[in-house]
């Protein structure tokens, strides 16, 4: 089974409008992270927000928010107020904690959602 | 601060030829991971570092790959000898040391896109 599915394989939104992104993740650690990414035409990925397991509240970044429902396992991200250039390729990705403490742990990508901003 | 440096940014070669991607980390940091990025194959993992010793290379395809961190703000993933399919973009990636409370947000390089033909 996958262990981050983003459902939309492209969105439209109009300019100024808001707009949730779909994530779905799977794991059986009570202790995981939660990432997006921001992939632009010119090709670099860009850390937009992080939501950890045990955080209580949604994390925020500016017009960036993470709809966190742990009980569904799910992980949206909402953009306010979209802007053009919030056209680009986002990915969800998760980091399950495992292995000696102190080590770091890779990440897991979703397949992306490609966002299209209309003026 | 500098971000994650990659080189070369794109990188054309022949089937068979010898190719060697380079990536300096965010001072500092003591993770990297190599990435790469397929349409096919969407983002894989192919190995990672933590205080320049691999831990992971469990994504590396073959044997024609290899990855070396010779010390904390260098290193290099190697294809020998490189095939079309091979073809993609390669990330390279830094993370600061894990604190238990933090993000461990993984850095990313602006990619290396390399065509073998």
């Amino acid at each position: 089974a996958q262990k981050i599915t983003q459902t939309q394989p492209g969105m439209f939104v109009q300019e100024k409008e808001a707009v949730t992104l779909d994530c779905t993740y799977d794991t059986s650690d009570q202790s995981y992270g939660l990432f997006w990414y921001k992939q632009p035409s010119s090709g670099e990925m860009i850390f937009l927000i992080y939501q950890g397991s045990y955080d209580e509240q949604n994390a925020t970044e500016g017009r960036y928010s993470l709809n966190f429902q742990k009980a569904r396992k799910s992980a949206n991200l909402v953009i306010s107020a979209s802007q053009l250039g919030d056209s680009a390729m986002y990915f969800c990705a998760m980091r399950e904690v495992r292995g000696i403490s102190g080590s770091a742990r890779q990440l897991t990508f979703g397949s992306g959602t490609q966002l299209t901003v209309l003026p | 601060d500098a971000g994650v440096i990659q080189s070369p940014r794109h990188e054309v070669t022949e089937m068979g030829q010898e190719v060697t991607l380079r990536c300096k980390p965010i001072s500092g940091h003591n993770s990297l991971f190599w990435y790469r990025q397929t349409m096919m194959r969407g983002l894989e993992l192919l190995i990672y570092f933590n205080n320049n010793v691999p831990i992971d290379d469990s994504g590396m395809p073959e044997d024609r790959f290899s990855a070396k961190m010779p010390n904390a703000s260098f290193s290099t993933l190697k294809i020998q000898p490189s095939e079309p399919r091979d073809s993609a973009v390669y990330f390279c990636a830094s993370s600061p040391r894990e604190t238990g409370g933090g993000t461990d947000t993984q850095y990313f390089g602006p990619g290396t896109r390399l065509t073998v033909l």
